[in-house]
């Protein structure tokens, strides 16, 4: 099957700052979308990014489908920010069912 | 707008009895899912419906668990009997046919003990 790996596992950072969250598959896919799970367990999606740049906020997110990977970027991070970041991809063998990374915990401090 | 409907929010039973969880997805989506999360991974897909009809549940034990959408709306997951690996969070989450954009509910977290 598909495998979808995210970089890093686990991330720390100060209040205001930057950074960049990976998302590699290792197959063609149809779409890819990017879920923020808050400390309440509340998915929520943030994009739905085939291929291209979207941005809405500090946050926004590439994904170069004919190299297969995609980054969220997210800037002057917030405490708010904090939870799990998942990536999920529509693989084109799977047929319209997602399958998700194993997420990046990112963790804003004061 | 309202979003995914799901209850209970938080349920504890013990091994070898029954559960069962509801979903109501956002008004218009077609496309329903059940999805499964253990703790410290992603969600797994269980089983997909669109409108009233079941698209895929490959992932689906079905010596054990069960799902039915009747209607085309709301749906119901149930576990019978439940085993200790069953502690999770079940999610229901629906879209517009895909490849469309998923949204969730808030889950409900299931403890067997």
């Amino acid at each position: 099957g598909i495998q979808v790996e995210q970089s890093p596992p686990d991330l720390i950072l100060q209040e205001g700052a930057n950074s960049t969250l990976r998302c590699n598959f290792s197959d063609s896919v149809n779409n890819l979308q990017w879920f923020h799970q808050n400390p309440w367990g509340q998915l929520i999606n943030l994009f739905y990014i085939p291929s291209g740049t979207k941005q809405n906020g500090r946050l926004s997110a590439t994904t170069v489908a004919t190299e297969r990977y995609s980054l969220l970027y997210i800037s002057s991070s917030q405490t708010t920010d904090s939870g799990v970041y998942f990536c999920a991809v529509d693989w084109w063998e799977y047929g319209n069912k997602l399958v998700f990374g194993a997420g990046t915990i990112l963790r804003v401090k004061s | 707008e309202a979003g995914v409907a799901q209850s209970p929010r938080y349920k504890i039973i013990e091994k070898r009895q029954s559960v069962a969880f509801w979903c109501n997805p956002i008004s218009g989506h077609a496309t329903l899912y059940w999805y499964q999360q253990i703790l410290g991974q992603g969600p797994k897909l269980l089983i997909q419906f669109q409108n009233n009809g079941v698209v895929d549940d490959s992932q689906l034990p079905k010596d054990r668990f069960s799902a039915e959408r009747l209607k085309g709306v709301d749906s119901t997951l149930k576990i019978q009997p439940a085993k200790l690996e069953d502690s999770a969070v079940y999610l229901c989450a629906s879209s517009l046919p895909p490849p469309e954009k998923l949204f969730f509910g808030s889950g409900t977290q299931l403890s067997v003990l």
